[in-house]
């Protein structure tokens, strides 16, 4: 596609249920990065793909976060038993290689309630 | 802990002034540095990137970028009320957590017409 795509845009979630966000990145990008940016702040790190590997998880905040990229292109980022603290904006961004300027997605806002 | 440090302003300049925006990073072996717009409720979207010490010039927008001191800046000149936005240093990590930026918190700039 033209850009980075992701669905939904925004997600409310009692506490405790179980959500997944979907990301689609620019055709052909390697690279793909999952982002959490709580207000105010800035994008804080959570993983990243390289086709379908996941070559970085380190930024997941717990195990109850999850990433997948199954055949290299759409990924998905699952939280499971949110948590009010999980209420964030999550970014996706791909990019074609290493170093060089990343896309953002538009983000889905998530509202843990 | 590698970390890009900004200030959170607010800064105000008035419209037509230059605007000169901050950032310092703690990993010396990073190697590449960007500049991404955040409108409010929006996603971030790329400026300019810089690899070299020194300036680079993309119309309105001046990187500047000096390894020594582990200090990188934005300059925006003729700033207009439409720059009125928060500015997101990044640097591109290096080790284990290469391929992913790091950015900072963000400075808001207000430009008043």
């Amino acid at each position: 596609g033209a850009g980075v795509s992701q669905s939904p845009r925004y997600k409310v979630a009692k506490r405790g249920q179980d959500v997944a966000l979907r990301c689609d990145p620019i055709s052909g990008h390697v690279s793909l990065f999952w982002y959490q940016q709580a207000l105010g702040q800035g994008p804080e790190f959570l993983t990243y793909f390289q086709n379908e590997a996941q070559l970085d998880k380190s930024g997941l905040p717990s195990d109850r976060f999850f990433a997948e990229r199954p055949e290299g292109s759409v990924s998905t980022l699952k939280i499971q038993r949110t948590q009010q603290e999980d209420s964030a904006v999550y970014l996706c961004a791909s990019s074609s290689g290493q170093g060089v300027g990343y896309t953002f997605g538009s983000g889905t806002r998530l509202t843990v309630v | 802990q590698k970390e890009v440090e900004q200030n959170s302003g607010p800064l105000s300049v008035p419209e037509g002034a230059i605007a000169s925006l901050n950032c310092t990073y703690s990993d010396r072996g990073s190697q590449s540095f960007f500049w991404y717009r955040q409108y409010s409720g929006k996603s971030p979207e790329l400026i300019m990137f810089i690899y070299s010490n020194g300036d680079k010039e993309d119309g309105r927008f001046t990187a500047q970028l000096n390894k020594a001191s582990q200090y990188v800046s934005l300059l925006i000149r003729d700033s207009q009320p439409s720059d009125s936005a928060t500015y997101l240093c990044a640097a591109v990590g290096v080790g284990g957590s290469q391929g992913n930026l790091i950015f900072g918190k963000g400075t808001k700039l207000s430009v008043k017409p």
